[in-house]
């Protein structure tokens, strides 16, 4: 299947800074990449779609301001959390769709774990 | 709106046991169905999808599913399970008229086999 990345896999920041995550698709481009939040013991909670050349379209309870998303080219997506605090602290995580018409898949990345102190 | 639904939150087997994880899905239209793994400390990993043809699929690992469109479900089964196959399994559905938009994820059933 196809490769994800996301860097960093591990982020540790503290309260009021911004920190970026950034989520690669290594071996085909994707127009479409997704971020979500997954809490602990919890299925994945989508964030915000990410598209190639637009902004990004957020999920409700989202703030858009917080978590900016950049989808600079097919291959890449960045999502920087600013003035973080405490309660941003959460396993985040990328996928980005492949895609042949009516079929496609999305293929997830490893994650980064961002802690707030 | 679509949603997924998955019967058991935990599940818990011995080694060389039978494994059935439920999942039904809500959506008035054709679909595309996946399943995928998440192992301790790994990241998603897709296990098998289905678009159309066969309702019976293969996967990785030994795994199958069978999409049943009467029942609304796609069911990932196991003929006999190893303590590698602990994790946590996620049922995702993507109706097809919704194509451009986001897959519908159930909210998992974690699996854990005794060696």
């Amino acid at each position: 299947g196809a490769v994800v990345s996301q860097h960093p896999s591990r982020v540790i920041c503290k309260s009021g800074t911004s920190v970026k995550i950034e989520c690669r698709s290594l071996d085909f481009q994707a127009t479409t990449m997704f971020w979500y939040r997954q809490f602990p013991k919890k299925s994945l909670m989508l964030m915000a779609t990410s598209n190639e050349g637009s902004k990004a379209t957020y999920e409700q309870g989202v703030e858009k301001d917080k978590f900016l998303i950049n989808h600079a080219s097919l291959t890449l997506s960045t999502l920087t959390v600013t003035s973080a605090h405490p309660e941003d602290s959460s396993f985040y995580i990328c996928s980005a769709r492949e895609a042949s018409g009516a079929r496609e898949t999305q293929y997830f990345g490893p994650g980064t774990r961002l802690l707030v102190l | 709106a679509q949603s997924v639904s998955q019967h058991n939150h935990h599940v818990i087997l011995s080694e060389a046991a039978s494994l059935e994880l439920g999942c039904n899905y809500s959506y008035g239209g054709t679909v595309n169905l996946f399943w995928y793994v998440q192992y301790p400390g790994q990241h998603l990993q897709l296990l098998l999808k289905y678009f159309s043809g066969d309702p019976l699929v293969k996967g990785i690992k030994g795994f199958e599913a069978e999409f049943i469109k009467s029942k609304f479900s796609f069911n990932l089964r196991k003929p006999s399970v190893q303590w590698s196959d602990t994790a946590e399994y996620f049922c995702a559905v993507n109706g097809r008229r919704n194509y451009g938009q986001n897959f519908v994820f159930g909210p998992g059933t974690r699996l854990s086999v005794l060696p």
